[in-house]
């Protein structure tokens, strides 16, 4: 079945550090595939998305992920994390299930210490 | 400004009662969608709408109902047959079908008493 693992449910930075949330996703083809942050209690914003092309995507707020076919995987990155950037990274994929859908991972917390 | 807006932010029910999630859209999008989050497990999808006037379960159907008479509003009813209606719920619309990019709304959280 499809799937989409992030490994880390929480991570720690200090700010100033680099940054990388790892994504896995289990689909027989290549997938449409996204990061969303979250803040609490608020929706979910699109950071960057991958359809094709180019595997190294940038997204906004300086982040930016690459696809990495033969390993499955969809890291998020940023090379200096600053205090506003701690929140929920979820990890997406759109693919056919049972008709076409977008399928989340459990998400990824980030927490910025000074 | 374009936008989803979900009302309301936070909601109390008592055990038995039925309540609404209002969830509007003036971005022109075709596609909507309902995803319920709880803590640890990510979103899941509860129904989703491709068109007006037809819609599709999702993944957590069951306990929840929907209905598609304007392209701009999604309604979604919480019903007392949802064991476990406790929740933030999230609606969200694809401007793009078939990618699964979403533009979410900010949310209502269903607390039952």
């Amino acid at each position: 079945a499809q799937s989409v693992t992030q490994p880390d449910i929480h991570i720690t930075v200090s700010e100033g550090a680099s940054l990388e949330l790892r994504c896995n996703y289990s689909y027989g083809a290549t997938p449409y595939l996204f990061w969303y942050v979250q803040s609490p209690g608020q929706g979910l914003q699109l950071l960057l998305k991958y359809f094709s092309g180019d595997t190294l995507v940038q997204g906004i707020k300086g982040f930016e992920a690459e696809f990495k076919r033969s390993q499955s995987s969809f890291n998020l990155r940023k090379p200096s994390v600053h205090w506003s950037d701690a929140a929920e990274y979820f990890c997406a994929v759109g693919a056919y299930t049972g008709g076409f859908k977008t399928i989340f991972g459990a998400g990824t917390r980030l927490f910025v210490k000074a | 400004d374009g936008g989803i807006t979900q009302s309301p932010k936070y909601l109390f029910r008592k055990e038995g009662q039925n309540v609404t999630l209002s969830c509007e859209q003036n971005l022109n999008h075709d596609a909507m969608y309902w995803y319920r989050q709880d803590p640890g497990q990510g979103l899941r999808l509860i129904y989703y709408s491709q068109i007006v006037n037809d819609f599709q379960k999702g993944d957590i159907a069951e306990g929840y109902s929907v209905s598609r008479e304007k392209k701009e509003s999604f309604p979604l009813t919480v019903t007392s047959a949802q064991k476990n209606p406790t929740a933030f719920y999230l609606c969200a619309s694809s401007a793009r079908q078939f990618t699964g990019e979403l533009f979410f709304g900010e949310g209502s959280r269903l607390t039952v008493l």
